[in-house]
């Protein structure tokens, strides 16, 4: 079975700053995929970014990107120019056929 | 129309009630999951429909009963539910149930058991 670990329960950014959640992950499947989801107090789950395991570059998404490791099995999100509304929970989750299986999460509380 | 609609978005019951969860989507997805969220916790998964057939059920109580009546319903159906059900479930879809298809979520139905 896959086990997904984020070791920062929470994590605090200023307005404007960058943030790095980590995520790492442990399987022993070749064909999978990476995600990171943001869960804001509306609870709707939002897909944040994406990264298949085959590739070796790095996703980005506008003001997000990863640091994706596949040898350290480590996938990071780092978010520039921090805004309000980027705060939330965050899960990173591992993505294999018919499973979707999320870390803890990290709180993301984004400071005047 | 990208959304996963679930339906009531809150519920109350008592133990000896009977209730359904719905979800609906109308992307042409062909993967449907229900996960269950309590507080400050991840989601863990419960079900899965694959092809309107269930692929995983991860050892849930039969106090939970899933239903897919066609590809774009699925049911959650309740009863006899205990007060540590109480918790967020959330319904999700992918177009299928390969690893690289995005899950879509919805808003999820807040349970309390009483």
């Amino acid at each position: 079975a896959q086990t997904v670990t984020q070791s920062q329960p929470e994590m605090s950014v200023q307005e404007a700053e960058t943030v790095t959640l980590s995520c790492t992950y442990d399987t022993s499947e070749s064909d999978y995929y990476l995600f990171w989801y943001k869960q804001p107090p509306s609870r709707q789950m939002i897909l944040v970014i994406r990264q298949e395991a085959y590739k070796q570059q790095n996703a980005t998404e506008n003001r997000f990107s990863v640091n994706f490791q596949k040898a350290a099995k480590s996938f990071s999100l780092k978010i520039s120019d921090s805004q309000l509304g980027d705060a939330a929970m965050y899960f990173c989750a591992y993505r294999s056929p018919l499973r979707l299986t999320f870390g803890t999460g990290t709180r993301l509380q984004v400071t005047l | 129309d990208t959304e996963v609609t679930q339906t009531p978005k809150h519920l109350v019951m008592g133990m000896t009630n009977k209730k359904s969860l719905k979800c609906e989507q109308h992307m042409g997805h062909r993967a449907m999951y229900w996960y269950k969220q309590k507080a400050k916790k991840p989601p863990e998964l419960m079900f899965v429909y694959s092809y309107e057939k269930l692929s995983i059920n991860e050892s849930v109580p039969s106090r939970f009963s899933p239903e897919c009546p066609n590809s774009s319903l699925l049911n959650l159906h309740l009863h006899a539910l205990q007060p540590e059900d109480s918790a967020l479930y959330l319904c999700a879809s992918s177009p299928g149930p390969r690893a690289g298809t995005e899950a879509f979520f919805g808003q999820g139905t807040r349970l309390t058991v009483v």
